[in-house]
């Protein structure tokens, strides 16, 4: 079974400061990671993917994302936040496999403050 | 290329009555999902589709049913709406790979449903 822990729903920082949203994970095999961001009134596009070539990952503006094999996370950084980063970023596992089942984090609420 | 498209974009519905959500990608992807999302839930899998001709229940399948219409086409059937299933409904879809290559899922823009 697998399973996303996405720490605090809500997170605010200020315009120009570090993001950080945590995401920890439970798989049974070596998991595909993903983070999904959903800006408003739209569906989920991809930020960046794990897929166990490199263990940080950079994705779209400017995002990265660090797998930790030893403390089973994937969090989410961007060194200084904008005022379009305002959205809800989702965390997502799945196993290896031909068929792909992803199960989703609850979700975080990124506020940047100018 | 459109990628996934929904149609409606909105809908509300009277407790009871049935509608049909439509859902077509043009990436020639085999799977597709239906997902729900609802505040502090996240999405949850209704159901799938792995490839043309075979559907799966997912983490919610109650009170709906689907249709794999043909590759591109994967509707969505509620028949009998109930106010429990107000939520925004995004169908997805993905081509999985053997192995360690990358994939992921392209999500439509998503059907905010009302039941009354």
């Amino acid at each position: 079974a697998q399973s996303v822990t996405q720490l605090g729903s809500h997170v605010s920082v200020s315009e120009g400061a570090l993001v950080l949203l945590r995401c920890n994970y439970s798989s049974s095999v070596p998991p595909y990671l993903f983070w999904y961001v959903q800006y408003p009134n739209q569906g989920l596009q991809l930020l960046l993917k794990y897929t166990s070539a490199a263990t940080l990952v950079k994705g779209i503006n400017g995002f990265e994302a660090e797998f930790k094999k030893s403390e089973t996370s994937f969090h989410l950084t961007k060194p200084s936040a904008h005022m379009s980063d305002a959205a809800e970023y989702f965390c997502a596992v799945s196993d290896s496999g031909g068929y792909q089942k992803v199960t989703f984090g609850i979700g975080t609420k990124l506020q940047v403050i100018p | 290329n459109a990628g996934v498209t929904q149609t409606p974009k909105f809908q509300v519905l009277k407790t009871g009555q049935s509608m049909t959500l439509q859902c077509a990608q043009d990436m020639n992807h085999n799977s597709m999902y239906w997902y729900r999302q609802d505040p502090g839930m996240g999405l949850r899998l209704i159901y799938y589709s792995a490839s043309e001709g075979t559907t799966d229940k997912g983490e919610v399948p109650n009170g709906y049913n689907v249709s794999r219409l043909n590759k591109r086409e994967f509707s969505l059937r509620l028949e009998s709406a109930a106010p429990s299933q107000t939520s925004v409904y995004f169908c997805a879809s993905s081509e999985p790979r053997l192995g360690r290559s990358s994939y992921e899922q392209y999500f439509g823009p998503g059907t905010r449903l009302t039941v009354t």
